[in-house]
């Protein structure tokens, strides 16, 4: 079946503007996750959303990063005000929360603020 | 203290040869483990999941976990120049929610 999509693939966006990066799961998966890497480093957890419970906001770096999660499927990301410090590969991850909790990635987005 | 630690390596290996990828985790009620393989430019991709003591393979690939020592390793037999990549260990943390933890990698280089 079709795995984790996200779009869009690449970004260039100039700093002060706001963004929006979408994430659709594997049909099923009721866990979510977001994270952040930077080039060369190491995976930076923004956001998980469970189901229907209230999400895990404990890795957003600023209150300029906010996510929703609609009807438990397709989540979008926003980065208000971007800032230079902000261009990194978004990743998205689903999973099947009760099961193996086996996180299945996406091909990320690049965002590039100028 | 970091809740998951790998070294960054790089780990050089000849090719044939095992390569030998580890991981120490801090909470003790951890559950599950995983390794994930990133290539650079892509996204990581699993490749094995343990979560009882002990030894698991696939192909390859073994999977060893130490819950008493808090030790998780990976190891590739006759390892390939498309091995090359870095390994991602990768903890589920016990609570209410079920956030995986991921290391910083370990950046392996197969020589040919």
């Amino acid at each position: 079946g079709a795995g984790v999509s996200q779009s869009p693939s690449n970004k260039v966006t100039e700093k002060g503007k706001d963004v929006e990066l979408r994430c659709d799961p594997i049909s099923g998966h009721t866990a979510l996750y977001w994270y952040r890497q930077s080039l060369g480093q190491g995976l930076e957890f923004l956001i998980y959303f469970q189901g229907n419970s209230a999400p895990d906001k404990s890795g957003l770096p600023s209150d300029r990063f906010s996510a929703e999660r609609t009807g438990g499927s397709v989540s979008t990301l926003t980065i208000q005000r971007t800032q230079q410090e902000d261009s990194a590969v978004y990743l998205c991850a689903s999973s099947f929360s009760g099961g193996t909790n086996e996180q299945f990635f996406g091909p990320g987005t690049r965002l590039t603020v100028l | 203290q970091k809740e998951v630690e790998q070294n960054s390596g790089p780990l050089s290996v000849p090719e044939g040869a095992i390569a030998s990828l580890n991981c120490t985790y801090s909470d003790r009620g951890s559950q599950s483990f995983f390794w994930y393989r990133q290539y650079s430019g892509k996204s990581p991709e699993l490749i094995m999941s343990i979560y009882s003591n002990g030894d698991k393979e696939d192909g390859r690939f073994t999977a060893q976990l130490n819950k008493a020592s808090q030790y998780v390793s990976l190891l590739i037999r006759d390892s390939q120049p498309s091995d090359s990549a870095t390994y991602l260990c990768a903890v589920q943390v016990p609570g209410g929610y079920q956030k995986v933890t991921f290391g910083i990698g370990t950046k392996l280089q197969v020589i040919p």
